[in-house]
């Protein structure tokens, strides 16, 4: 099925730097959204965006909504240990179908 | 309030059995969507149920796979003649009709087939 591409797929960082990834699509979408999984765990939302050129913040966290509607990056400033784990853009199209498509995801690790 | 539940966390089984997997969705969420995350992958697609309309059911990948939600409220997915390659975590999320994107996730079942 259709997927998103996410990037990079793995990041290794040290304590204290900021972080940036990001997913890209060839088709439009109305809502982009990242997550946070954890081992063992489902994935946590984190930031929903629904307009395009839309910049949102979450603690740490600044998301944005490409302005072609086809792309969104996630920024994490000044990382910390309790920020491992996998990050997940997902894309969702407003109508009938409520499925979210994914992007394979960031694994992010974080050095103290 | 409570989150997304399911049911078992683990489940083990032989090649051929069959497995129900359970979900109680957020109280007042009225769609309820099933996801499969194989080993080091995203998620992908199962089933889609909304309110009293027909589900979309278009990410099951085989006959071998079911899934019905009663009441409105809780859903089973069941997988007959399960195969090693079904082995993978199933995630349940739920959602308001309105933010349908803002899907929040349960912890998922680790079903492993032998």
């Amino acid at each position: 099925g259709q997927q998103l591409n996410q990037s990079p797929q793995s990041m290794f960082i040290q304590e204290g730097e900021d972080v940036s990834m990001n997913c890209t699509s060839s088709s439009i979408f109305n809502t982009w959204l990242w997550y946070k999984q954890d081992p063992g765990e489902g994935p946590v939302l984190l930031i929903a965006l629904y307009k395009a050129g839309e910049l949102t913040s979450n603690g740490r966290l600044t998301a944005q909504f490409g302005i072609t509607r086809k792309d969104s990056f996630l920024n994490i400033s000044a990382s910390i240990p309790s920020d491992v784990g996998i990050y997940f853009c997902a894309g969702h199209r407003s109508g009938n179908t409520g499925k979210l498509i994914f992007g394979q995801g960031t694994t992010l690790q974080v050095k103290p | 309030g409570a989150g997304v539940s399911q049911s078992p966390s683990n489940k083990v089984t032989e090649k051929g059995k069959d497995v129900e997997l359970r979900c109680d969705p957020i109280s007042g969420h009225t769609a309820l969507y099933w996801y499969r995350q194989s080993l080091g992958q995203g998620l992908e697609f199962l089933i889609y149920f909304q309110g009293n309309s027909a589900p979309d059911k278009s990410g099951l990948p085989s006959d071998r796979f079911s899934a019905e939600r009663t009441g409105g409220s809780v859903s089973t997915l069941t997988i007959q003649r399960t195969q090693q390659e079904d082995s993978a975590v199933y995630l349940c999320a739920s959602s308001f009709r309105r933010r349908g994107g803002e899907q929040y996730f349960g912890p998922g079942t680790r079903l492993t087939v032998t």
